[in-house]
C-alpha cells in the first residue's frame, strides 16, 4: 500500500561518489519534491517538480541534481558528496493547485559519507 | 521570505492534554500544516487549516488566527506512541502555492 516509495532505505558512498537516490509514487500527484533533513532540523526543500518544470531553490547547491523521467518516478542526483550531505533525503508529492491535499511522504533515504 | 518559529521539547504525562503552538510570518499566507515524525521515519500529515478556527480530528485538534500568524496542536488523552516531533509548516501563493516551509519541529516526550 506505500504510495511514496523510496530506495534504498540506506545509502553509503564514499566522498566524492556521485550518487542517485530514487522515489516513485502511485498516487499520480502532478507535483515531486526533494527535501533534505538533518538530524533536528526541519527539513529543507531542494526543489520540485510541478509536472515536468523543473523548480529549483535559489540555495540548493550545484552539487544536487534532479530528473524527473515521468510521473511516477525522480531522482535526486549528488554530483559529488561530501561528508556535509550526509542527511536523510525525503520524496514527497502532491496535487498542484491550492488544495487542502497535504504532501505525502516516502519513508526516506538515510546517505551516509564515508 | 517565511519565519516559523515552535518550542524545541515538551514534556506531558499519559492521558493528559497538550499544546503545542507555532507562529509564523508569511506574505502570502496559503495554509498551515501540522506532521507528526517519529525518529529515523518520514513526517505523516495530522490536520490543515487555512480558515480561522478549530479543525478537530479525533484525539488531535488544530487552531488557526491568521491575523495573528498563529496556531496550535491540541493533542488530547495523550499515549505514549505520541511522543514523536511535531513539524508546523507553512504554504505560501508564491511560487504558484506548492511549496511548504517546515518549523524545526517540536519534540514531545509522552511520560508515565
Amino acid at each position: 500500500d506505500a504510495m511514496v516509495i523510496q530506495n534504498p532505505r540506506y545509502q553509503v558512498t564514499q566522498f566524492g561518489k556521485p550518487v542517485t537516490l530514487s522515489c516513485s509514487q502511485t498516487l499520480n500527484h502532478n507535483v515531486m519534491y526533494w527535501y533534505q533533513q538533518k538530524s533536528s532540523q526541519a527539513p529543507k526543500l531542494l526543489f520540485h517538480y510541478y509536472d515536468k518544470d523543473f523548480n529549483n531553490e535559489a540555495d540548493t547547491p550545484d552539487n544536487f541534481q534532479s530528473r524527473r523521467p515521468n510521473t511516477s518516478f525522480c531522482f535526486l542526483d549528488i554530483r559529488s558528496p561530501g561528508l556535509g550531505d550526509a542527511a536523510m533525503y525525503l520524496c514527497a508529492t502532491s496535487r498542484g493547485g491550492n488544495s487542502n491535499q497535504p504532501q505525502h511522504f516516502g519513508d526516506g533515504t538515510r546517505l551516509s559519507i564515508l | 521570505g517565511q519565519n516559523i518559529d515552535q518550542p524545541t521539547e515538551m514534556t506531558a504525562t499519559e492521558g493528559a492534554i497538550v499544546q503545542i503552538n507555532c507562529t509564523y510570518q508569511t506574505s502570502g499566507f496559503n495554509g498551515l500544516f501540522w506532521y507528526q515524525q517519529h525518529a529515523g521515519e518520514a513526517p505523516t500529515f495530522l490536520s490543515y487549516n487555512v480558515l480561522d478556527g478549530l479543525e478537530e480530528k479525533g484525539r488531535f485538534s488544530s487552531f488557526l488566527s491568521r491575523s495573528k500568524g498563529y496556531s496550535y496542536l491540541l493533542l488530547k488523552e495523550l499515549q505514549m506512541k505520541d511522543s514523536a516531533s511535531y513539524l508546523c509548516a507553512v504554504r505560501d501563493r508564491a511560487g504558484g502555492g506548492n511549496k511548504l516551509t517546515f518549523g524545526t519541529g517540536t519534540q514531545l516526550k509522552v511520560e508515565l
